[in-house]
């Protein structure tokens, strides 16, 4: 069974940094490119980076660059996003999604990110 | 980039058809047939529904179905039921090498 696990969220004060983690399982990791989505609370989906198979090709959403870092390993089958600079507005549900940007299948069950003093 | 524009909410009733639409620009709907379509329930994480405009995955129902004109795509459910109740999102590949996603519309079945 192909099969994502998101880890890592918390709670974090405003200026600081998180590592998430999506191990995976169910498939060939090293073959695909993977993402990270996340939707605040109520909120609809925002499409925050990719990351290609081989860790060359990387991509983020603008509000993101300079503050997220999204990485891999497939040695463990597993991907990673290094959030730093945290604000208020970055409190969501992160999930991590296979996909190379035309569709993403299938999805992490997400981790909690709340951004708060 | 704008997220897509999606209708807040449709409505239908038992074995009606209902369609969602998803407008964006020629920098990513327009542009790529490469819209896809995601079914989320409450607290639950979302599932792709429809891949490249109009292909469904193993395990989808047919009485799912997508096409696209111009810059809008658009999602038809048919014969409505129960358990279609659910949050649905568009998403498109842009001219920028990232994905935008609409802002949801919310299904109910009456």
């Amino acid at each position: 069974e192909v099969q994502l696990v998101d880890s890592g969220g918390g709670l974090v004060q405003p200026g600081g940094s998180l590592r998430l983690s999506c191990a995976a399982s169910g498939f060939t990791f090293s073959s695909y490119g993977m993402n990270w989505v996340r939707q605040a609370p109520g909120k609809g989906l925002e499409w925050v980076s990719y990351i290609s198979s081989n860790g060359r090709s990387i991509y983020y959403a603008d509000s993101m660059k300079g503050r997220f870092t999204i990485s891999r390993d497939n040695a463990k089958k597993s991907l990673y996003l290094q959030m730093n600079s945290l604000r208020d507005e970055d409190t969501a549900v992160y999930y991590c999604a296979r996909g190379d940007l035309t569709r993403f299948d299938p999805w992490g069950q997400g981790t909690l990110v709340t951004v708060s003093s | 980039q704008s997220a897509l524009t999606q209708p807040a909410s449709v409505s239908g009733s038992p074995g009606q058809s209902i369609t969602i639409s998803c407008t964006g620009t020629s920098s990513d709907v327009g542009g790529y047939n490469y819209v896809s379509w995601y079914q989320q329930h409450t607290g639950k994480a979302p599932k792709l529904m429809i891949y490249e405009v109009s292909n469904r995955p193993s395990g989808v129902s047919n009485r799912f179905s997508g096409s696209k004109s111009g810059n809008t795509a658009s999602l038809n459910i048919s014969g409505l039921q129960a358990e279609d109740e659910a949050d649905y999102y568009c998403s498109s590949y842009t001219s920028s090498r990232t994905a935008v996603f609409g802002g949801g519309t919310k299904v109910t079945v009456l």
